[in-house]
């Protein structure tokens, strides 16, 4: 069972559309995040979740939209896609609460986009 | 935001031999992390350091964390072919520390 999975694994758009990655973990986790990889291999985080509530969001265009309907999914949703929006897509989880923050994230394999 | 500096920004190393990759930072922190990603996946934690000076070990790979607390190291001993992919260090950063920061990665090759 694969413990944190995103779909699509790969996207390939025109500038301008929209779209939308899913992700989903099922190890129980109160803590949902999106990271972003750019073509350098530079992780930055976008967003995180605690039960889902919105608790980081970092500099992020507001074309970027996060919605978590329970606190095992977190997905997102871009519109009007850019060149620049171009990376892989990293869905992350951990146990937060009633757990001191030993820093251990379970990532998804990632979803590449390519925005052409 | 904070800034980790990790060097080297790559390695090509013969299989069999030791490497070493460090990161710093001009801030403190209670806790340093390794993770590694294999190419096409998701980056996966190696060693958590929680204690100043703390020297830590995960089969062949051992890191350290700094006395002054803004640096922290990993060392490979006798690579193999696996080792492949991007090692990056962290930090838990931010309110309540909810997020991690990351360095820029040490990408290892190693040649068999």
């Amino acid at each position: 069972d694969t413990a944190v999975s995103q779909t699509p694994k790969y996207l390939v758009t025109q500038m301008g559309n929209d779209k939308s990655i899913k992700c989903e973990q099922n190890l129980g986790h109160d803590t949902m995040y999106w990271y972003k990889q750019d073509s350098k291999k530079f992780l930055k985080i976008m967003f995180s979740y605690n039960n889902k509530e919105l608790i980081i969001n970092e500099t992020v265009p507001n074309r970027f939209s996060p919605k978590s309907p329970d606190k095992a999914h977190l997905n997102l949703h871009i519109n009007s896609l850019e060149l620049g929006d171009s990376a892989v897509y990293f869905c992350a989880s951990s146990q937060i609460i009633n757990n001191p923050n030993t820093g251990e994230l379970f990532f998804g394999e990632g979803s590449r986009l390519t925005v052409l | 935001g904070q800034q980790l500096n990790q060097s080297p920004q790559s390695m090509f190393i013969q299989e069999g031999e030791d490497v070493s990759m460090n990161c710093t930072s001009s801030s403190i922190f209670n806790t340093w992390l390794w993770y590694k990603q294999d190419p096409g996946e998701g980056p996966v934690l190696l060693i958590a350091l929680y204690k100043a000076g703390e020297l830590t070990s995960n089969g062949r790979l051992t890191a350290q964390f700094g006395i002054t607390r803004k640096d922290s190291f990993l060392n490979i001993s006798a690579s193999i072919p696996s080792d492949v992919g991007i090692y990056f260090c962290a930090v838990p950063s931010g309110a309540g520390s909810y997020q991690l920061t990351f360095g820029k990665g040490t990408k290892l090759s190693v040649i068999p």
